[in-house]
């Protein structure tokens, strides 16, 4: 039982380069999210997807774009990456259904824009 | 909106002392949970602890306890018998019933540990 993995670890991306965030859950876990945190700061919800085929807006989504593929997988992709873009990123995923309303989080991706 | 507010960049504790870790919070919501999350340098985000709105009796995890006032909307944070491993970015988090679970993070405290 792995949790909740993330790949690449570290990512180094020159702008206006493209590339995708993988996350995969073993939990089972119908939610999964996308959150960036910038230094000094906490996390801020990019996407997220409340089950298997939906997805929606957090509260910097700008710039991104999100694929549920199935259960288990939640892809994060920037199109035209830009220096702002410079972060952690964190996946996370949860199962409301258990009242626990407790999110388990990956190790995180560590992305430089230059 | 929901806010989490935590007044504390950074805190500083002799190992083996206690220490208490500070959180505010706003919101309309009657139902909610509120978690306290550590990050160490490995970045990872671990749960510490998680109290139930409902619940009147603070929730406790071996040296961790909080003190939850709902009516001050406060959640704080005591570390009994401080560790070298309890050294970490602490953050507080905020989700209600109805935010199809979106949790809402405060800037987060620095804990370091003096030995």
């Amino acid at each position: 039982n792995a949790g909740v993995t993330q790949t690449p670890k570290f990512q180094v991306l020159k702008t206006g380069q493209s590339m995708t965030l993988q996350c995969a859950q073993d939990m089972n876990h119908n939610s999964m999210y996308w959150y960036r945190q910038d230094p000094g700061m906490g996390l801020r919800l990019i996407y997220y997807s409340a089950s298997e085929g939906t997805t929606d807006k957090g509260e910097v989504p700008n710039g991104y774009n999100v694929s549920r593929l199935n259960k288990r997988e939640f892809s994060l992709r920037l199109e035209s990456a830009a220096p702002s873009q410079t972060s952690v990123y964190f996946c996370a995923s949860s199962d409301p259904g258990t009242a626990q309303e407790t999110q388990y989080f990956g190790p995180g991706t560590r992305l430089l824009v230059l | 909106a929901q806010t989490v507010t935590q007044s504390q960049p950074e805190m500083s504790v002799q190992e083996a002392e206690t220490v208490t870790l500070s959180c505010t919070y706003d919101t309309s919501e009657s139902d909610y949970y509120l978690f306290w999350y550590k990050q160490p340098p490995s970045r990872q985000m671990i749960l510490v602890i998680r109290q139930e709105a409902y619940k009147q009796q603070n929730a406790t995890e071996n040296r961790f306890s909080v003190n939850f006032q709902k009516a001050a909307k406060s959640f704080s944070l005591k570390i009994s018998d401080s560790q070298l491993g309890d050294a970490a970015m602490y953050f507080c988090a905020y989700t209600s019933y109805s935010s199809a679970s979106k949790i809402i993070f405060g800037s987060g405290t620095r804990l370091s540990i003096r030995p």
